[in-house]
């Protein structure tokens, strides 16, 4: 399995409060990707990087931040979190940004309350 | 922008019988195709790979899927389903140097 630590594996947390979500690798890849899982929706795309402090926008980026101070890790911000923001979050890695899979972590549960 | 079509969000399969799981995508023929399985609490897994000029890809557990050109699909099948194959199953094709994931999948596997 590729080596994705997703920390914390669930959280709750209360509306208008700040949240960060850390994905670690120790493959090396230089692209990671957070998404939000729902039902009903599948994956959706929040925010992605193709090398340090190289980041873009997804579909849903609104309500989110990420940073990438060094390869192996990459962070995603609640700013201000909001009951809508209730999902679970996964992060995934690949080697390029064409015909490689992506390896995903195990995910993090968040509530907002 | 491709996008992909995932017909059924639940599929209910007896023990022992065929597992078809539809996925078409909706323009250009693709480079290539993903279908990826979730577990209960766990994240995505790589199921199979279709790359430019495969028809028919086998991939883990069993699993093949067939890239139709005409149809614009690529179906996922399993001869024969096991209780182990209850899970969530996702298509994705490329979008944009990305994956477009579908809605997915539930199969449960009925004894």
């Amino acid at each position: 399995d590729a080596g994705i630590t997703q920390s914390p594996r669930h959280k709750v947390t209360e509306t208008g409060t700040p949240v960060t979500l850390r994905c670690h690798q120790t493959e090396n890849h230089r692209y990671m990707y957070w998404y939000r899982q729902d039902p009903g929706h599948g994956l959706r795309l929040i925010h992605y990087s193709y090398g340090v402090k190289d980041t873009d926008k997804g579909e849903v980026s609104d309500g989110y931040s990420v940073s990438r101070s060094k390869t192996e890790d990459f962070l995603l911000t609640l700013e201000s979190a909001t009951s809508s923001q209730t999902s679970v979050y996964f992060c995934a890695i690949s080697e390029s940004a064409q015909n490689s899979p992506l390896h995903f972590g195990n995910g993090t549960r968040l509530t907002v309350t | 922008a491709q996008s992909v079509t995932q017909l059924g969000s639940h599929v209910s399969v007896s023990e022992g019988a065929l597992v078809l799981l539809r996925c078409n995508y909706s323009s250009s023929v693709p480079p290539y195709l993903f279908w990826y399985v979730q577990y209960p609490n766990q994240g995505l897994q790589l199921l199979l790979k279709y790359t430019t000029g495969a028809t028919l890809v086998k991939g883990i557990n069993g699993f093949e899927a067939e890239f139709k050109k005409s149809e614009t699909s690529f179906h996922l099948t399993k001869p024969s389903a096991h209780m182990s194959d209850a899970a969530e199953y996702f298509c994705a094709p490329p979008r944009r140097n990305r994956l477009a994931f579908g809605k997915g999948n539930q199969v449960v596997v009925i004894p």
